[in-house]
């Protein structure tokens, strides 16, 4: 079984300019998250979908961050325009849906995003 | 969630037993306890979880005390591959909705080092 696939693995950019990352989750998980690490905090979550639908974007730092997961498979994450603190690494994460037992959470290795 | 207090670093040697202990005082009768893992430049692994009964996988056991307060993970015979930081997360289980359903809030971990 494939893990959770996330492009690119790095990126660097101006500030700006336009960012979209991609997650590609566990074939079948209805359930996909987006968290972020910036330096020297702790790994925060950004938003959650289930399915096509957005569960939760509590966690969106503002709107320059745009999440989009058309047709319930993979998503994207646009970063427009970037600024110096959008830096850090952007994890993807996907689980099974519902049940009283929780289905594990699944990461991504992350993109590492640079904002020069 | 409840927030969960883990030690900030330990030490263990290869090939022993390796004990992470994790506080939740304030835990609630549905919420489950998970480990996680971060290995360097790699995303968050998942090791084990569990709602009151002790249990134990490939990678780890896991125990909770009758009173759920506190818990421990055990990685049997570590390996100097096992080096990584350690999350303790307290999740919300069962139904759907809300804006908690299904994410997890990470906290600062413990800095597991095994050395020969």
């Amino acid at each position: 079984e494939a893990g959770v696939t996330q492009f690119p693995s790095h990126s660097v950019i101006e500030k700006g300019q336009t960012v979209t990352l991609r997650c590609d989750p566990i074939s079948g998980h209805d359930n996909l998250y987006w968290y972020r690490r910036v330096m020297g905090k702790e790994i925060k979550f950004l938003l959650h979908f289930v399915k096509e639908s957005k569960q939760d974007e509590s966690g969106m730092p503002n709107n320059r961050f745009l999440a989009e997961r058309t047709g319930g498979t993979y998503s994207t994450l646009k970063v427009q325009p970037a600024e110096l603190e959008d830096s850090g690494v952007y994890f993807c994460a996907s689980s099974q849906g519902g049940g009283q037992r929780r289905s594990p959470l699944h990461f991504g290795n992350g993109t590492r995003l640079t904002v020069t | 969630d409840a927030k969960t207090t883990q030690p900030t670093s330990m030490d263990c040697a290869e090939g022993r037993a390796a004990n992470l202990p994790c506080n939740h005082s304030t835990i609630s009768g549905n919420e489950y306890v998970y480990w996680y893992r971060q290995i360097h430049s790699q995303g968050p692994q998942y090791i084990i979880h569990g709602l009151k009964n002790n249990e134990t996988n490939e990678m780890a056991s896991l125990i909770i005390t009758e009173d759920r307060k506190s818990s421990t993970l055990i990685l049997p015979h570590a390996t100097l591959r096992d080096t990584a930081v350690y999350y303790c997360i307290v999740r919300a289980g069962g139904g759907v909705g809300g804006t908690s359903y299904g994410k997890l809030t990470f906290g600062q971990g413990t800095i597991l080092t095994v050395h020969p």
